[in-house]
């Protein structure tokens, strides 16, 4: 029983690169999640999506691009990196609204 | 817009001692509230929700009683252990938000033998 895993678990990029961040989940869930945990800001939503090919903006979408071609799957890219996206991203996914979200263990990201 | 506000950390106690946690809510209609609990190193995971007003959540022997009048929703545990060591964050879901979740910035508990 995988659940909903994250790779890589920790990335060191330059700034101006491309980094796409992996989340899948086994559970067939509708719903998944892109969070940023910073100090001081709790957890902000990047993207959501509540099924394949519909995804939708959130809190803080800007410069990252996300894409759902398969239920499981909910990568999340940075086109063009900047030392503001350090950060620990999570995803989450969940059956159905609202509330019960599982998260996954986390990405951790540094941009030099 | 939505928002959730909790009583700024860390926290420290002592083994067996009483903790609460404050958290009061801004949102329109009658959102429903979580507490999630954040262990080092891992993802979040669903410490217990309630969904209408005077509902209380329980878990693990954490609870949380839906305020409605004073738009709160405080965490308690009559007796901590070294193990409920973790960060906690306050959340809720909008009636018009479908599963998407306002965070607090979260509460960080340190509890010492």
């Amino acid at each position: 029983d995988a659940g909903i895993t994250q790779s890589p678990r920790y990335k060191i990029t330059e700034t101006g690169r491309q980094v796409t961040l992996m989340c899948h989940q086994t559970w067939s869930h509708s719903y998944m999640f892109w969070y940023r945990q910073d100090l001081g800001h709790g957890l902000r939503l990047i993207y959501y999506s509540a099924a394949a090919d519909i995804t939708d903006k959130g809190e803080v979408p800007d410069g990252y691009v996300v894409s759902r071609s398969k239920t499981e799957n909910f990568p999340l890219t940075l086109e063009s990196a900047t030392r503001s996206q350090t950060s620990v991203y999570f995803c989450a996914s969940s059956l159905q609204g609202p509330g019960t979200q599982y998260f996954g263990p986390g990405t951790r990201l540094l941009v030099l | 817009g939505n928002s959730v506000t909790q009583m700024e950390g860390p926290v420290t106690l002592s083994e067996e001692a009483f903790l609460t946690i404050n958290c009061t809510y801004t949102a329109t209609g009658y959102p429903s509230l979580f507490w999630y609990v954040q262990y080092p190193g891992e993802g979040l995971q669903l410490l217990l929700k309630a969904t209408k007003a005077d509902d209380k959540g329980s878990n693990k022997g954490f609870e949380a009683t839906y305020r409605k009048e004073t738009t709160s929703f405080h965490l308690e545990k009559g007796s901590v252990q070294v193990s409920d060591s973790a960060v906690y964050f306050c959340a809720l879901s909008g009636e018009t938000s479908g599963s998407r979740l306002t965070f607090g910035e979260g509460t960080q508990l340190t509890v010492n033998p």
